[in-house]
């Protein structure tokens, strides 16, 4: 298995710019979560997914801030606007909902907003 | 709010040397899981520790669950640079990934 896929490695964009980061999880796993990681506040939970229907998105910062998992091997985190304290790795993770099973990572997507 | 602290938080030691990684909390978890990022890529799990006392080892890392299971420890015997990485301890409070809450992260260099 290719493992969690995430696109594009790296965006930079400006300020009120729209982006959209992009997750493909490992097939079969029926959980997905995205994760944001920054120096100051480590790696955060940002929303997850549990057979394509969002379960918990506490952890969205704002309504700046959505996500969608139109089916079981796609999904996105979109950012609209941007704005510079926004910039962080997002990482997609997906595992299957079973006792212990551990999470998938892909290795992220470095987002700058300047 | 951060639920899981890991100490120290940056560690620099030669090759050869031992170390060991702590992570608390003041909340019980069902299970706790290691993870290790380098840099450029996603964490990747170690090892995951259930049982109240439970010792597992992997190599030259052998992780423990405390018996109150609210803290671990990670020991890493005779350091060696590919161990350079950031630890990061996962606490579940279910049995499922959907409640893991992750840790402050120990950051490791191990030079020659």
């Amino acid at each position: 298995d290719a493992g969690v896929i995430q696109s594009p490695r790296h965006e930079v964009t400006e300020m009120g710019q729209e982006v959209t980061l992009r997750c493909k999880p490992i097939s079969g796993h029926n959980s997905l979560f995205w994760y944001r990681q920054t120096m100051m506040r480590g790696l955060e939970l940002l929303i997850y997914f549990n057979n394509n229907v969002p379960i918990d998105d506490s952890g969205m910062p704002e309504d700046r801030f959505s996500a969608k998992m139109p089916n079981a091997s796609f999904s996105t985190l979109k950012i609209q606007p941007s704005e510079p304290r926004d910039s962080a790795v997002y990482f997609c993770a997906s595992s299957l909902e079973v006792y212990n099973s551990p999470l998938h990572f892909g290795n992220g997507t470095r987002l700058t907003v300047t | 709010t951060q639920l899981l602290e890991q100490s120290p938080q940056f560690l620099s030691i030669q090759e050869g040397e031992n170390l060991t990684v702590y992570c608390n909390s003041s909340s019980v978890f069902s299970s706790l899981q290691w993870y290790r990022q380098e840099p450029g890529e996603g964490p990747v799990l170690l090892v995951t520790v259930v049982t109240g006392g439970e010792v597992k080892k992997l190599k030259r890392l052998t992780f423990q669950f405390g018996d109150a299971r609210k803290d671990s420890s990670l020991h890493i015997t005779a350091a060696q640079p590919g161990d350079t990485g950031l630890y990061l301890c996962a606490g579940a409070r279910t049995g499922t990934a959907s409640k893991l809450t992750f840790g402050t992260g120990t950051r490791l260099q191990v030079t020659l």
